[in-house]
């Protein structure tokens, strides 16, 4: 059971936009900068979003993050093949004095 | 870019310690607050954070690991390594080591490849 919720798949059809959320509580997402990985099939994690909502160079303005609350978002507009991944949301957790991850979402692209 | 490469056994007998460096080429890790964190993937499974250790000295390891890991640096080789002892098959997973960033601790950018270790005698 991972400290941070986030549904186990997410699907849509190309050039449409998906949204994927990441749960958590007060001692993570709630006072804590939220980091969302993407995770190609047999590939390593590569940083997508960070600091809730700041893309790294090389990241397409698809991809956009979001916090309220204890609680943030993923989304990802204009939907291609090539984002078929599994994405992961992170966040520093102050009760366990350590990052905590989502259990991944499987993005598919009908 | 810094580019990161975990070297070590991909066979570990259970009981044992398990034991990985991860070296950093393209940059040196003493310029950095925070030299890199260590994460795992079992087969099919999600992301566990083992730990994190900054130039400080300061490590922080998974709660639920914390009596088994240890995470070290060694600046005059520009690299950190992990032990964990005690291992058992559930251990099994691709370790991926990477650099952390001291302003956003779940930040970590850029990853190691990752490598397969096995726990099996």
């Amino acid at each position: 059971q991972s400290v941070l919720t986030q549904p186990p798949s997410a699907s849509g059809t190309p050039g449409q936009r998906v949204t994927i959320s990441c749960s958590g509580s007060s001692s993570n997402i709630g006072s804590r900068a939220v980091t969302w990985y993407q995770q190609l099939p047999g590939t390593a994690p590569k940083l997508l979003v960070y600091s809730n909502n700041q893309r790294p160079s090389g990241v397409p303005d698809r991809f956009s993050g979001s916090k309220s609350g204890s609680s943030a978002s993923l989304a990802i507009s204009g939907l291609q093949s090539e984002d078929e991944a599994d994405y992961y949301c992170a966040a520093w957790d102050d009760s366990l004095n350590g990052v905590v991850f989502g259990g991944g979402t499987k993005l598919t692209v009908l | 870019q810094e580019q990161l490469q975990e070297s070590g056994p991909r066979l570990v007998r259970p009981s044992e310690t398990l034991s990985l460096a991860c070296s950093v080429s393209g940059g040196s890790i003493n310029t950095r607050t925070c030299y890199g964190g260590w994460i795992r993937q079992p087969p099919g499974k999600g992301l566990e954070w083992i730990g994190t250790i900054f130039r400080s000295g300061n490590t922080y390891y998974n709660p639920s690991l914390k009596s088994r890991v240890t995470i070290s640096a060694d600046t005059s080789k520009n690299q950190f390594s992990l032990k964990l002892s005690s291992v058992t098959a559930a251990d099994t997973a691709i370790y991926y080591c990477a650099t952390c960033d001291s302003t956003s601790w779940s930040k970590f950018d850029p990853w190691g490849q990752g490598t397969l270790v096995t726990v099996s005698s």
